[in-house]
């Protein structure tokens, strides 16, 4: 089956840097996929890596790690405005072009 | 921009009523998703379409129906309404070029079954 664990609940002040973390056990592996979603908003794609290493964009970057089923995404010099769930999702390798998501991190930024 | 609209943002519907949800993709995506967003459950699939006329069952079928006769449309029905249905329904779209065929997802409808 598929298993994707991520932290319920996770605080930071405005200005920090914060790290989000993914463990996955799925069949097979076909990319990971970070999203985030405001609250009552839709989620929107934030990265995806399907190599191991890091990949960065702008104020967040995701690592992978495929031989440890391990993925992270950091954020850094947060925003009020980061203050979200932040959702990991992996396509495993059955072919199926659908994902299989985490419950989701909420992440409240505080000043 | 990518954009994927959903028929409702809210709806209310009562026990055993057959509920229609529509969803329509602007980007010529070949492949169309139905999810349901519980909390402390996630994002679960419930069917997905890859061409016009095909479907394949996600995780959670059971009490959903699909269909999809155009490329860009892709509806999710609810047979027979039943309370445990309350959810929130993020219908989303991919392609199959590009790097990750990452999703695009709708806005949602909040369907609750009284």
């Amino acid at each position: 089956g598929q298993n994707i664990d991520q932290p319920t609940e996770m605080t930071a002040t405005e200005g920090a840097i914060v790290q989000i973390n993914c463990t996955y056990q799925t069949s097979g592996f076909n990319g990971l996929f970070w999203y985030q979603q405001h609250a009552g908003e839709a989620p929107t794609f934030l990265s995806y890596n399907v190599l191991d290493g890091l990949e960065e964009k702008g104020r967040f970057s995701s690592f992978l790690s495929r031989s440890k089923g391990y993925s992270y995404l950091l954020l850094k010099e947060l925003q009020m405005k980061d203050s979200a769930s932040y959702l990991c999702a992996v396509r495993d390798g059955k072919g199926r072009r659908a994902l299989t998501f985490g419950s989701g991190t909420r992440l409240q930024v505080q000043p | 921009d990518v954009k994927v609209t959903q028929s409702s943002r809210y709806l209310v519907k009562r026990t055993g009523e057959k509920v229609f949800l529509e969803c329509v993709q602007d980007m010529d995506h070949e492949n169309m998703f139905w999810y349901r967003q519980d909390p402390g459950l996630g994002l679960r699939l419930i069917y997905f379409s890859y061409d016009v006329k095909m479907k394949e069952k996600g995780d959670i079928p059971e009490g959903y129906s699909v269909s999809r006769e155009k490329k860009e449309r892709f509806s999710l029905i609810l047979e027979s309404a039943s309370t445990n249905q309350t959810s929130m329904y993020l219908c989303a779209s991919s392609s199959t070029q590009g790097q990750g065929f990452e999703q695009y997802f709708g806005p949602g409808t909040r369907l609750t079954v009284t």
